[in-house]
């Protein structure tokens, strides 16, 4: 069965820390990784990982992808209230199928 | 820039009642999906389709159907709710995977928050 693990499930951090959230899958045919970002409607796109070892970086979130152990992380540096979210991870296990995480919810307090 | 409509945003349904969700897309998409959103189980696809015509069931699909006649449109309906159908659902879109490369990405509506009683 294919399934995708997110931890921590929440996660409370003040203003400047540095948080790491987890993904890790078993799925068959793996395709590509995302990580959405999910405040209080749609999620929105943040990287999308197809290949290992290569980080994607936008701003002070970064991402990595580790094909061989199956997980990746999601790095906020220097965090903000306005990072404050839910964080999804969903992979592309066959074509055109997306089996998402239950997320982590990240609270940043000032 | 409208990208993905959801209509409504808010439903409140009694049991054995029937409804359509509306969803549409102006980016001609390819791949249109419908999710469910239940606290701690994540996000869990209902059906999707990957061209007019062309539906098929994900992980959830007992109580809803779909239809896909147009690129732009892909409803979902309940035929007679339950209350195990209360959730938030979202519609995504995006083009259908031919493999990796940044057309994979999905773009998700706004939502639609319905209750069964």
């Amino acid at each position: 069965e294919d399934k995708v693990v997110q931890s921590p499930l929440s996660l409370v951090v003040h203003e400047g820390d540095t948080v790491t959230l987890n993904c890790s899958y078993e799925v068959t045919n793996f395709r590509s990784l995302l990580w959405y970002k999910q405040e209080k409607k749609a999620p929105t796109f943040l990287f999308m990982l197809t290949s290992s070892g290569i980080e994607k970086k936008s701003g002070r979130l970064s991402s990595i992808l580790d094909k061989k152990e199956l997980f990746s992380i999601l790095n906020i540096t220097a965090t903000q209230t306005g990072d404050s979210a839910i964080y999804l991870c969903a992979v592309e296990a066959r074509r055109n199928q997306f089996y998402f995480g239950t997320g982590t919810s990240l609270t940043v307090i000032p | 820039n409208a990208g993905v409509t959801q209509t409504p945003k808010f439903q409140v349904l009694k049991t054995g009642q029937s409804m359509t969700l509306q969803c549409a897309q102006d980016m001609n998409h390819e791949y249109m999906s419908w999710y469910r959103q239940d606290p701690g189980m994540g996000l869990r696809l209902i059906h999707y389709s990957v061209g007019a015509g062309i539906t098929d069931q994900g992980e959830v699909p007992n109580g809803y159907n779909v239809s896909r006649s147009t690129t732009e449109d892909f409803p979902l309906r309940l035929l007679s709710a339950a209350p195990s159908q209360t959730s938030v659902y979202f519609c995504a879109s995006s083009y259908a995977s031919g493999g990796a490369g940044a057309k994979n990405i999905q773009y998700f509506g706004a939502g639609t928050r319905l209750s069964v009683l």
